[in-house]
């Protein structure tokens, strides 16, 4: 059973097109993260939810919208794509306790490719 | 504000070698530490892991011991395979001083390991 899963794999689109990121998880945890990597393979954080509930948003353009309709699910959707979006995004997941936050478990990525 | 340093790559190792990837960082707090791993065209696995000074994460053979006198963390193996081939990434976690964590992972550079036959 794969424990947290993206859609699609690949995304190869156009400068200025709207495009989403699907990301679900089957852990039961209560918080998803989005990262990006990029061509040097370094990798970034971008949004976190805690309960449907964001926690983090570092310093991402406004043009990056994420979504979590439920604990399970987080999406990220991207408006007028920019050459400069093209890289790898990770979503991962992990769990809240009375220690704070447990250890991440990451998707295989999407390879985002704008031309 | 945190930020993780990792030696620069590629290391290119024959098989049995000796590994040693160098991690130091700068947080504030108190830091839990991490080395994952990302295999080609994958995602990336927890390879370890030390919540405290002095502790030592283990997993397959690899080892990071926690240093907090030299803010380091490097990872070891005695002896490498081909299958160990793959980026590895150092990461913290800020952690209060109650001992809870912060959530946001902030990660090394990573450094890319070939390991040759």
């Amino acid at each position: 059973d794969t424990a947290v899963s993206q859609t699609p794999k690949y995304l190869v689109t156009q400068m200025g097109n709207d495009k989403s990121i699907k990301c679900e998880q089957n852990l039961g945890h209560d918080t998803m993260y989005w990262y990006k990597q990029d061509s040097k393979k370094f990798l970034k954080i971008m949004f976190s939810y805690n309960n449907k509930e964001l926690i983090i948003n570092e310093t991402v353009p406004n043009r990056f919208s994420p979504k979590s309709p439920d604990k399970a699910h987080l999406n990220l959707h991207i408006n007028s794509l920019e050459l400069g979006d093209s890289a790898v995004y990770f979503c991962a997941s992990s769990s809240y306790s009375g220690r704070g936050f447990g250890e991440q478990y990451f998707g295989p990525g999407t390879r985002l490719t704008v031309t | 504000g945190d930020s993780v340093t990792q030696m620069e790559g590629p290391v290119t190792l024959s098989e049995e070698a000796f590994l040693t990837i160098n991690c130091t960082y700068t947080a504030t707090g108190y830091p839990s530490l991490f080395w994952y791993v990302q295999y080609p065209g994958e995602g990336l696995q927890l390879l370890l892991k030390a919540t405290k000074a002095d502790d030592k994460g283990s997993n397959k053979g690899f080892e990071a011991t926690y240093r907090k006198e030299t803010t380091s963390f490097h990872l070891e193996k005695g002896s490498v395979q081909v299958s160990d081939s793959a980026v590895y990434f150092c990461a913290l976690s800020a952690v209060n001083a109650g001992g809870t964590s912060y959530g946001k992972l902030t990660f090394g550079q990573g450094t890319i390991l070939t390991v040759h036959p």
